[in-house]
């Protein structure tokens, strides 16, 4: 039962134009949301957070969307840049007495045409 | 120092022996997690460290044997391993173990099991 799930297992995107990348979850008890960029042979990196008590989060050219009532999260780069291929992890926390538990979504391969 | 570290970068075993993974973290953080990433997959938890204590153990086979010594160092103890858990094998850590804070990830170990 997957209870994160990223739909699109790609993204291409030319330089300079928006890249928005999709996250949808099942579990209503999800309270805290992150995304994370992986590039190959090395470990996740975090980008950005969201809190359900919020429907969006800026930091700088990313922006995390969220709708309670679709349980969807979207993350948005503008503008897109090379350097930002990668794979992009949603990632879900459920309430404290789960321990800090991350479930993360199968992620998405984004690819920034020049 | 805002980093966790994970030696070694590459390991490769047999079936019978015994290894460890080591993972080190000096940003304070009171709680470290082990996760298994196998290709084209999400990071998979396999155990959360709380206060050095054992929080979570996602049901892991008992040839994997965590330990955490101190506050800072984490290790995964692989003894008698299949072919099947040939893995990344990620380190992260946060600073406690709950809801509303971000998990750090290391490089990660590529083990190989022959």
């Amino acid at each position: 039962d997957q209870q994160v799930k990223q739909n699109s297992p790609s993204l291409s995107v030319q330089e300079g134009r928006i890249s928005i990348l999709n996250c949808d979850y099942t579990n209503s008890m999800f309270d805290y949301f992150l995304w994370y960029k992986k590039y190959p042979a090395e470990g996740p990196t975090f980008l950005i957070s969201i809190s359900s008590i919020k429907d969006k989060n800026e930091d700088g050219r990313f922006t995390v969307f969220l709708n309670k009532s679709a349980k969807h999260l979207s993350l948005h780069i503008v503008p897109s840049q090379p350097g930002d291929s990668a794979v992009y992890f949603c990632a879900a926390s459920g309430p404290n007495n789960q321990g800090g538990k991350l479930i993360f979504g199968q992620g998405t391969e984004l690819s920034v045409k020049p | 120092d805002t980093e966790v570290t994970q030696t070694p970068k590459h390991l490769v075993m047999g079936m019978t022996n015994k290894k460890s993974l080591k993972c080190e973290q000096h940003m304070g953080h009171r709680a470290m997690y082990w996760y298994k990433q196998k290709a084209k997959k999400p990071p998979e938890l396999m155990f959360v460290y709380s206060y050095e204590k054992l929080s979570i153990n996602e049901s892991v086979p008992s040839r994997f044997s965590p330990e955490c010594p101190n506050s800072s160092l984490l290790n995964l103890h692989l003894h008698a391993l299949q072919p099947e858990d040939s893995a990344l094998y990620l380190c992260a850590s946060s600073p406690f173990a709950g809801t509303y804070n971000e998990q750090f990830f290391g490089p990660g170990t590529r083990l190989t099991v022959l």
